[in-house]
């Protein structure tokens, strides 16, 4: 079975701070991606990497960054956390670059800016 | 660019009742289509994909889409729904040659006893 795990379920931060998160899976898959989840709105992607070192800009890559030193390990940076990034926090990552592979999700870190 | 509608943000069951979500896509390029599944407090997992083919697909938990070209829809239909069906589902497309997923805003899907 895939496994994407998340470092955190819960995490609360203060407006101004540097938040990272963490995401790793254990498929050797090549590409991982970053998404928020808001209601009504669905999943919005933020960034996605198909291979270390390489980056791509979702739909709403602003305030964020990315990094991804390892194949399995791809990282959300919040430079400066700001409270409308209060959010659910979905990674995944599917096999190859090619669209038709299914995509495997995290559970999600809930994130807080006060 | 492309863009996905589910037309029903909650959609209130009983449960060994059928249930359909509706799903319309807009692209100017063929695409591929998937339902995904997001259980209480959990990630999303695979309910069932459109790549090409018979228009009528079946998924896992006795879930099946059809995709209507002409339409530009996919719903996704169960003939008898459990309480274990107590979800939000998404839906989503892919451009024929990309890879960045593109979602609806999700139907919330509550199976009373």
């Amino acid at each position: 079975d895939v496994k994407v795990t998340q470092s955190s379920r819960y995490l609360v931060k203060r407006t101004g701070e540097k938040v990272f998160l963490e995401c790793v899976q254990d498929m050797d898959h090549e590409n991982m991606f970053w998404y928020r989840q808001d209601p009504g709105l669905g999943l919005r992607l933020i960034y996605f990497s198909y291979d270390v070192k390489m980056k791509e800009k979702g739909d709403i890559p602003e305030g964020y960054s990315v990094s991804r030193e390892k194949k399995e390990r791809f990282s959300l940076i919040l430079e400066s956390a700001s409270t409308n990034q209060t959010s659910m926090y979905l990674c995944a990552s599917s096999l190859s670059r090619d669209g038709y592979y299914e995509q495997y999700f995290g559970p999600g870190t809930r994130l807080t800016v006060t | 660019a492309q863009s996905v509608t589910q037309l029903d943000s909650q959609v209130p069951v009983f449960e060994e009742a059928p249930v359909e979500l509706r799903c319309n896509y807009s692209s100017s390029v063929s695409v591929y289509l998937f339902w995904y599944v997001q259980y209480p407090n959990q990630g999303l997992q695979l309910l069932l994909k459109y790549l090409s083919g018979s228009t009528l697909v079946k998924g896992i938990n006795g879930f099946e889409a059809e995709f209507n070209k002409s339409q530009t829809s996919f719903h996704l239909r169960k003939p008898s729904v459990h309480i274990s069906d107590t979800a939000e589902y998404f839906c989503g497309l892919i451009k024929a040659a990309g890879n960045k997923l593109t979602f609806g805003g999700g139907t919330r899907v509550l199976v009373k006893p």
